[in-house]
């Protein structure tokens, strides 16, 4: 079974700055099927990326993604103070169908 | 843009039954993909995938492993809703749980993908087991 981990667990930077999140599969996995969401405290998820580098409908552009087989970032160009929050990369696996996510990245102010 | 609402007790006795209830409204169940899920969220935790129920084919659902047995899905397209239902809930299943569709695949680069991400979200529920 694939496993996801995301690194740093929590990630301090001063607003304006830049900020990139680590997503790591335990094996290679089709970068189609992989997504990000940002969390904030008491609210549901929100989709920011899927197929690794597609933003989402109204996602900011200085959201990113990139990566491919067992490795993939987020990159967020300059953080606004809207975007301290909680990511989570996503992956889908199809046989069987299964949905996983990694355990989250923290991203404080610092 | 649909939007979901979960709702059902906040308290569950240890060794009960769990019920819970996805209310999709601004659009029909029917949309994005015809998928519907259930995620969970422990207190302080991460997220986890819990099931995923289609609209068609008499509601046809796949379970995560951890949680095979004890857990069942069902969907009513006629009242937009559709449930989870959790058996011989402990302490460890107190936590957010939420609702969520699954969006539409998308095409890329001239290639097609299954749907595989969540583009709509309930606000979630907090369900305490406890005695």
């Amino acid at each position: 079974e694939i496993v996801l981990t995301q690194s740093p667990g929590t990630l301090s930077v001063s607003p304006g700055e830049r900020a990139t999140l680590s997503c790591r599969a335990s094996q290679s996995v089709s970068s189609s099927y992989l997504a990000w969401y940002q969390q904030k405290p008491g609210q549901a998820p929100r989709l920011l990326l899927y197929g690794a580098s597609n933003r989402a409908s109204g996602i900011p552009d200085r959201f990113s993604g990139s990566g491919s087989g067992t490795d993939f970032t987020l990159t967020i160009s300059r953080l606004e103070p809207e975007d301290f929050a909680v990511y989570y990369c996503q992956q889908y696996g199809s046989s069987p169908a299964r949905f996983i996510f990694g355990p989250g990245t923290k991203v404080e102010i610092k | 843009q649909v939007q979901l609402q979960e709702s059902g007790p906040r308290l569950v006795k240890p060794s009960q039954t769990l019920s819970l209830t996805c209310n999709v409204s601004g659009g029909s169940i029917r949309s994005g993909s015809n998928y519907w899920v259930w995620i969970r969220q422990p207190a302080g935790q991460g997220l986890e995938w819990l099931g995923r129920i289609y609209t068609s084919g008499s509601g046809s659902a796949i379970y995560s492993p951890s949680l095979q047995g004890r857990l069942s899905l069902s969907i009513d397209t006629s009242q937009n809703h559709f449930s989870l239902t959790l058996k011989s809930v402990t302490a460890a299943d107190s936590a957010v749980y939420f609702c969520a569709r699954v969006a539409a695949g998308y095409c890329s680069g001239g290639a097609c993908y299954s749907p595989s991400f969540f583009d709509s979200w309930g606000p979630g529920t907090l369900v305490t087991v406890s005695s």
